[in-house]
């Protein structure tokens, strides 16, 4: 089955204590991309990937960090959380930008207390 | 810069309603707009796309066309179903990766 998976998909941790959200994609897509999903702001792009060690920000980057060395792979990294990155996140992968449709994983509700 | 509008939620109909949830943007050059669509405890989900003026997209009695024009590019069914309650969201695609989403519009069907 084509998928986006996330791993966890919830997540209570304490300010400052790193952590490591993954995504994985069994469609062999190019494009990759992380958004975190606020009341009243929709969904706004932290990270993007166009290929493998090919990142680039988004609007909302600061205190993320990703990589990209492997297609499937594209995982958010928190050095340092704070409670204002608690969020719901979603990973999404894509063909590419000739292929405008985005596959969304389920989510990762995030809490930092 | 680049935005999405959508009307405020939450919106809620009786079943076999018509539906419209309306979407403006801003965007510089000629973007793609999309709606997808998010079920409760779900990712998101393409529901319909358009990529020139003009289009028109559809999908599971959903419609939107690109107006250029009016910079619109609003949601429409004839007829709600129970089964459509769910979040509602306008994007678009400019150059790039970089997909820009409205806020949202949850929509509430009673039976």
């Amino acid at each position: 089955e084509a998928q986006v998976t996330q791993n966890p998909r919830y997540l209570i941790t304490v300010t400052g204590k790193k952590l490591t959200v993954t995504c994985s994609q069994n469609m062999n897509h190019e494009y990759m991309s992380w958004y975190r999903q606020d009341p009243g702001l929709g969904l706004r792009q932290i990270y993007y990937s166009m290929n493998v060690e090919v990142t680039d920000k988004g609007d909302v980057p600061e205190g993320y960090k990703v990589s990209r060395k492997e297609k499937r792979n594209f995982p958010l990294i928190l050095e340092s959380p704070s409670p204002n990155q608690t969020s719901l996140y979603f990973c999404a992968s894509s063909y590419g930008v000739s292929s405008y449709e985005q596959y969304f994983g389920p989510g990762t509700r995030l809490t930092v207390t | 810069g680049n935005s999405v509008t959508q009307m405020e939620g939450p919106v809620t109909l009786s079943e076999e309603a018509f539906l419209t949830i309306n979407c403006t943007y801003t965007a510089t050059g000629y973007p793609s707009l999309f709606w997808y669509v998010q079920y409760p405890g779900e990712g998101l989900q393409l529901l319909l796309k358009a990529t020139k003026a003009d289009d028109k997209g559809s999908n599971k009695g959903f419609e939107a066309t690109y107006r250029k024009e009016t910079t619109s590019f609003h949601l429409e069914k004839g007829s709600v179903q129970v089964s459509d309650s769910a979040v509602y969201f306008c994007a678009l695609l400019t150059g790039g990766f970089k997909t820009i989403f409205g806020a949202g519009t949850r929509l509430f069907v009673k039976a």
